[in-house]
């Protein structure tokens, strides 16, 4: 299965800053998947990212809040930004291994605003 | 509305002491039910996939089943290193969009 490299693994930042998240695949994948878990809580998806076009956002996620960029296969990031305590979570990138194998998960970064 | 729950929220074994987690989903167009484990300060790792009533996959002490309203998680006797959350998510429709459970956190005490 793929191997997702995740970073940074957690930050802390100041509200009304950015901080963006990358995600790296060590193969191809077409769909790359960004989910935020709250404390406590189980995974939200935000968004789809598909290389080559925009990202598909969920309810309740908009662009300007969460930027994403997919300029190649292996490789996309989201930005927090404007950061409130609110957004303090765990972000995770993951992509699909194939029919049946479910999805692959990065390590997660743990973000806390203060 | 798309829904998936998980009960217990929190379950505490002892080692050895077999039991089950619950998963019961309401949703229209399931193209699959997948189980998850996962660590602190980790992603989820995926276990198993489920397709249709009356499947079930093993493996080592767990066992996941599959009805048309929900699926279980069966753990034979546990060991400590089995303590993690699990999570059921099922796949949903054309889009890929995997909507997951809020998890069983399992405490397996020696």
């Amino acid at each position: 299965s793929a191997v997702i490299s995740q970073k940074p693994s957690r930050d802390i930042c100041q509200r009304g800053t950015s901080l963006t998240i990358q995600c790296q695949v060590d193969s191809q994948v077409t769909m790359m998947f960004w989910y935020r878990q709250q404390p406590g809580q189980s995974l939200t998806l935000i968004a789809t990212a598909n290389q080559g076009s925009e990202a598909t956002y969920e309810s309740g996620f908009v662009i300007d809040k969460f930027p994403i960029s997919r300029p190649n296969l292996t490789f996309s990031t989201l930005t927090v930004s404007n950061m409130s305590p609110e957004d303090s979570s765990i972000y995770l990138c993951s992509v699909g291994t194939g029919a049946g194998y479910g999805y692959t998960f990065g390590s997660g970064t743990r973000l806390t605003v203060v | 509305e798309d829904q998936v729950t998980q009960s217990p929220e929190a379950l505490r074994l002892q080692e050895g002491e077999s039991s089950s987690l619950n998963c019961s989903y309401t949703v229209s167009g399931l193209r699959g039910l997948f189980w998850y484990r996962q660590d602190p300060g980790k992603g989820p790792e995926f276990l198993f996939t489920l397709y249709s009533a009356g499947e079930e996959k093993e493996k080592e002490r767990l066992k996941a089943t599959l009805t048309k309203k929900e699926s279980f998680l069966h753990i034979t006797a546990p060991k400590p290193e089995d303590s993690a959350t699990y999570l059921c998510a099922v796949l949903l429709g054309n889009n890929n969009d995997m909507r997951f459970g809020a998890g069983t956190r399992l405490t397996v005490k020696p």
